[in-house]
């Protein structure tokens, strides 16, 4: 069964638009860790943000923000004032602390526009 | 601090044939992972490794797969033979963590294989 689920598998926006990227997950565990990773046309996987599931404060970083709600069991990340440079694939992500792995999502492909 | 190394990054070869890639992880990172990423899709663990030895290699296709992680450190992952359904991005990732949950992972550039 699949545990990361990413609805969107595109979005194009002008540049200085907020983004906002779906993802809905599934576990049965408590304790569990979400993140979010940025793929750029390099190909490299790149750390975004992570929250663990006891923990549902949502933060601002920078331009990044998200919010991570347990009842509905989503953890969605926006991006403010989109730049060109954020055009990439992005992936949500999940670890559960019984498991030793990261189960990814299908990805949404960000495309931002000047 | 260096990052997760690989290589090649790319490779073309034919059906049948053979190709080994090689990943050097962050130092001190205790545990190693292989992941497959097909193009349109999320990367798909194939094996973990903790440190030398394999923790999860459900999802590696053992008749034509196969990796190694000698003395804790680097790793090779071999395709023998290839088909056309490999092609793909071979992801390399470590963590220094070894206990149940992943709090953090670093990935490198990954290999592109085309087989044609």
């Amino acid at each position: 069964a699949q545990k990361v689920t990413q609805a969107q598998t595109e979005i194009s926006v002008v540049e200085k638009e907020d983004v906002t990227l779906d993802c809905v997950y599934e576990t049965r565990d408590t304790t569990y860790y979400l993140f979010w990773y940025k793929q750029p046309p390099s190909g490299e996987l790149v750390f975004l943000i992570r929250r663990n599931s006891f923990d549902e404060q949502n933060e601002i970083s920078g331009r990044y923000s998200w919010n991570f709600q347990k009842s509905t069991s989503s953890f969605n990340f926006t991006i403010t004032a989109s730049q060109v440079v954020d055009s990439a694939v992005y992936f949500c992500a999940l670890s559960e602390v019984n498991d030793y792995k990261l189960s990814f999502g299908a990805g949404t492909t960000v495309t931002v526009r000047a | 601090e260096a990052g997760v190394a690989q290589s090649p990054r790319y490779k073309i070869i034919e059906k049948r044939q053979s190709v080994a890639f090689w990943c050097n992880p962050i130092s001190g990172h205790a545990t190693l992972y292989w992941y497959q990423q097909i193009l349109g899709q999320g990367p798909k663990l194939l094996i973990q490794f903790q440190n030398n030895g394999v923790v999860d290699d459900s999802q590696l296709p053992k008749d034509r797969f196969s990796a190694e992680r000698l003395k804790g450190v680097d790793s090779t992952l071999k395709i023998q033979p290839a088909k056309l359904e490999d092609s793909a991005v071979y992801l390399c990732a470590s963590s220094p963590g070894t206990g149940g949950g992943v709090t953090e992972a670093f990935f490198g550039q990954g290999t592109r294989l085309t087989v044609v």
